[in-house]
């Protein structure tokens, strides 16, 4: 079955401290996955894709296949980070394509 | 860059009516939409997908009698939620697909429907 899990559904830090978001994925096919990011009363936004391996805002998030997981990262983490991170999962199927998401984790990052 | 529009952000009905609610790509073409429903701190649930010009594929367990889908073109799509009910009560997000940008997912900002 197709899955994404963030076991996390709160993370809290402190402003420099480093952060990971966990994300474990289940998918038969080729994974392409990515983070994205829910700031307070805005929209759904991409952070990450894992075919870019680019840095944003200074998250990087590397896939590792051999552990299922994509889990996203950062050195220092910054109060303006505090927000909604989804980790979904691209699947294709005959023709169609979906996004599968993970059920979110909220990161608070403390002053 | 990529925007798509959805509109009303906010609507309440009353019970056993349907309401409307369209998702907009302006600025680029979208060959596929994506209809999502979020409950209060839950994650996205996709209900459908429609593709411009053909019927919508529904997720299991999704009633397509209740939620039609319509993407009459690569612009606009349309959730309509027929006979409302105070469970359909939800945050209801659109996605749309660029035509020509692989992986380009861009998401609307929601509309929350209140059915009293």
């Amino acid at each position: 079955a197709q899955r994404v899990t963030q076991p996390e559904k709160l993370l809290s830090v402190f402003k420099g401290a480093p952060v990971e978001l966990k994300c474990n994925y289940s998918y038969s096919g080729s994974p392409e996955l990515f983070w994205y990011v829910q700031y307070s009363r805005q929209r759904l936004q991409l952070l990450l894709r894992h075919i870019s391996r680019e840095s944003i805002k200074g998250f990087t998030a590397d896939l590792n296949k051999g552990e299922t997981s994509f889990h996203l990262k950062k050195p220092f983490a910054q109060e303006e980070d505090s927000a909604m991170y989804y980790c979904a999962l691209r699947i294709t199927q005959g023709g169609s394509e979906k996004l599968v998401f993970g059920k979110g984790t909220k990161l608070t990052v403390n002053p | 860059g990529a925007v798509v529009s959805q509109h009303p952000s906010r609507v309440i009905c009353k019970s056993g009516t349907s309401v409307k609610i369209e998702c907009r790509s302006l600025d680029f073409q979208a060959t596929t939409m994506f209809w999502y429903r979020q409950f209060p701190k839950q994650s996205l649930m996709l209900m459908a997908t429609s593709n411009e010009g053909s019927k919508a594929t529904y997720e299991q367990g999704v009633e397509k009698d209740k939620f039609l889908i319509n993407h009459a073109s690569l612009t606009l799509s349309t959730l309509t939620v027929t006979s409302a009910h105070p469970e359909d009560s939800s945050f209801y997000i659109c996605s749309a697909r660029r035509v020509s940008v692989n992986y380009g997912y861009t998401f609307g900002s929601g509309t929350r429907l209140t059915v009293v």
